[in-house]
């Protein structure tokens, strides 16, 4: 158990829908990273949030969006799902700032599936 | 986005070290590399990170040449349970890079 949460387990849901996955980071981590993991994307980096901040994009769709509240859980947003969009969704946190000298932790995953 | 390559798959017996390369073509002067392990429908686990030269815990060992253009992930004597795919990472920090190799496949057989 790496101690970062994410709900819900699975989510099945109809293309042009919207979903929103939630995350909470360990006890004392700032930072949450989130990614998309697809068999033919494979692990693909979407965004970061530090105390609140957005840090830094990757690949994320202008349909998807992400914020970190106060309390320093985050969600992710995805807007008008098409069938591509079904994939595992990770969110990881980590103490710091800057990941190259951080250790993720990874939580147990989202999946989402779009008919 | 630059290419993190590894090979698709790799056999090994219980008891062996297993050595897994990833190739870095394109790695930044900041970029680190990390090394993660996942089974299947759980999230990756951290392994090793280093930037060059020669890391290791106590799990595995990370050797980057100096050039480093490609990375070495080394576990020693693994059993079935090491079982598992690997994933090298190229990791920009505070850049907008977080570039994930392909992934390794690691059957390990009794």
């Amino acid at each position: 158990d790496s101690g970062v949460t994410q709900t819900p387990k699975h989510l099945i849901t109809a293309t042009g829908q919207r979903v929103t996955l939630r995350c909470s980071p360990r006890s004392g981590d700032l930072s949450v990273y989130w990614y998309q993991q697809s068999l033919d994307q494979g692990l693909q980096f979407l965004i970061h949030y530090y105390n609140g901040e957005e840090r830094a994009k990757g690949n994320i769709l202008e349909r998807f969006s992400a914020q970190q509240f106060p309390d320093l859980h985050s969600e992710l947003n995805l807007s008008s799902l098409e069938l591509g969009d079904s994939a595992l969704y990770f969110c990881a946190s980590s103490v710091g700032i800057t990941s190259s000298t951080d250790t993720q932790y990874f939580g147990p995953g989202t999946r989402l599936t779009v008919l | 986005l630059a290419k993190t390559t590894q090979p698709i798959s790799m056999d090994s017996y219980e008891g062996q070290e297993v050595n897994i390369t990833c190739s870095h073509n394109n790695i930044a002067t900041n970029d680190y590399i990390t090394w993660y392990q996942q089974f299947p429908s759980q999230g990756p686990r951290f392994i090793i990170q280093g930037y060059k030269t020669k890391v290791t815990n106590e799990v595995a060992s990370l050797f980057i040449p100096a050039d480093r253009k490609s990375s070495t992930l080394s576990l020693p004597r693994v059993s079935l349970s090491d079982t598992a795919v690997y994933y090298c990472l190229e990791d920009g920090g505070a850049t907008n890079k977080l570039i994930f190799g392909t992934g390794t496949l690691l059957a390990v057989q009794p």
